[in-house]
């Protein structure tokens, strides 16, 4: 019940392209959503993030879309640039303990 | 502000040896998490800590991990004796508790490499 799944493991996608990437959780007690974005050689760096009364935020090009009742939520890289080359993790964060609990991360390739 | 410092950034031993990971959180955060990374098992909390007292730590995987925090600015991750699938990435973070949710900053992380 603490887990939260996240696909593809891998993404290859073209500049100008959408990437998608899909996460899961199944504890109800889960009440913070961010994505972080981690370059190699750094640490994690938040990207965006929603709460779960929200169905969707944007910010630039990047989209989190959440699903309250499907217990899944999803990043959306608009017009994807080589730039955004990374590996993403999305996390859901516990309303009681503020633990965040990660996915197992997606590395994305944006091929030029 | 120069964000979460950890230190060393790259760090090789050999088995058997002790290893001190250190990490300085931002100042005036209230939450430090230690992390591990390895390909294998992605990004695991090991240990965290609310206003310097440890809160939980169900993730530290053996009795030779110890963490510490003797002040609001200091951290110390320690491992006695390490062993070769200790190697890994281990991340710091800190956050400040905003009454809804925590926003974690990680710091630039360890590499750890035990022979």
């Amino acid at each position: 019940q603490q887990q939260v799944k996240q696909s593809p493991q891998s993404l290859i996608v073209q500049k100008g392209g959408i990437s998608i990437i899909n996460c899961a959780y199944e504890n109800t007690a889960f009440d913070y959503f961010p994505w972080y974005q981690q370059f190699p050689g750094k640490g994690p760096a938040l990207l965006i993030a929603i709460r779960p009364d929200v169905s969707e935020k944007k910010e630039g090009r990047f989209t989190i879309s959440f699903n309250k009742s499907a217990k899944q939520f999803s990043l959306h890289i608009m017009d994807s640039q080589p730039g955004d080359s990374a590996t993403y993790f999305c996390a859901a964060s516990h309303q009681v303990t503020g633990k965040l609990i990660f996915g197992q991360g997606t590395t994305l390739q944006v091929k030029p | 502000d120069a964000g979460v410092i950890q230190s060393p950034r790259h760090e090789v031993t050999e088995m058997g040896q002790e290893v001190t990971l250190r990490c300085k959180p931002i100042s005036g955060h209230d939450y430090l998490f230690w992390y591990r990374q390895t390909m294998m098992r992605g990004l695991e909390l090991l240990i965290y800590f609310n206003n310097n007292v440890p809160i939980d730590d169900s993730g530290m995987p053996e009795d030779r991990f110890s963490a510490k925090m003797p002040n609001a600015s200091f951290s110390t991750l320690k491992i006695q004796p390490s062993e070769p699938r200790d190697s890994a990435v281990y991340f710091c973070a800190s956050s400040l508790w905003t009454g809804s949710y925590n926003e974690q900053f990680f710091g630039p992380g360890t590499r750890l490499t035990v022979l």
